[in-house]
């Protein structure tokens, strides 16, 4: 069946340039998460939407980073004016409450 | 401070024989547990959870068992298999759902043939 889905798998790219990544949840799920994982960290909550109601943005790092879930379903996060120290590896979760369905993820190295 | 903690970054075990993996938590208000498993190139999946009114939870050959008193958990892995190798993430969260769960920084399972 299908699970969530993250594109693109792999991004590179320069410092200062701005970046979108993209997730499709499992159908049905009304919760979506976004975690990023740092080389050799666990995993870092970063935004939460859940339905029609306004996201948690409580573990955005900075205000350069933005996400937007349209018409409850795909979602992108944004990174504007991208640094070194925003590269890890970003995940996407959608939840029925008891667990996390998670991506493969987005690889974003930043030169 | 981090509130999950996996101290151990690696274990390595030998097939057949039991894998314990420990976790422990600061936070009190955590009710709900999970375990991840992540290979290489892939986003983690669920294993298995115990929530705060159990002290232990069996699937086949993963058991998690729970101590509140001392905030920890553990994962019992028996009998290990090669094909177990990955690295494994603790989880805690509040209000029994999984979102927004804290994760700890893993620990990475070798199982040798």
């Amino acid at each position: 069946g299908a699970g969530v889905s993250q594109s693109p798998s792999n991004k590179v790219t320069e410092k200062g340039k701005d970046v979108e990544l993209r997730c499709d949840p499992i159908s049905g799920h009304t919760a979506l998460y976004w975690y990023r994982q740092s080389l050799g960290q666990g995993l870092e909550f970063l935004i939460y939407f859940q339905g029609n109601s306004a996201p948690d943005k409580s573990g955005l790092p900075s205000d350069r980073f933005s996400a937007e879930r349209t018409g409850g379903s795909v979602s992108t996060l944004t990174i504007q004016r991208t640094q070194q120290e925003d590269s890890a590896v970003y995940f996407c979760a959608s939840s029925v409450r008891t667990d996390l369905h998670f991506g493969n993820g987005t690889r974003l190295t930043v030169t | 401070d981090q509130q999950v903690k996996q101290n151990s970054p690696s274990l390595s075990v030998q097939e057949g024989r039991i894998s314990i993996l420990n976790c422990d938590y600061t936070n009190s208000m955590f009710d709900y547990f999970l375990w991840y498993k992540k290979y290489p190139a892939e986003g983690p999946t669920f294993l298995i959870s115990i929530s705060s009114i159990k002290d232990k939870n069996e699937d086949g050959r993963f058991t998690v068992f729970l101590n509140k008193s001392a905030k920890h958990l553990s994962l019992h892995i028996v009998p290990s298999q090669p094909g177990d190798s990955a690295v494994y993430f603790c989880a805690a969260s509040e209000e029994y759902d999984a979102g927004k769960s804290t994760f700890g920084d893993g620990t990475t399972l070798t199982v040798k043939p």
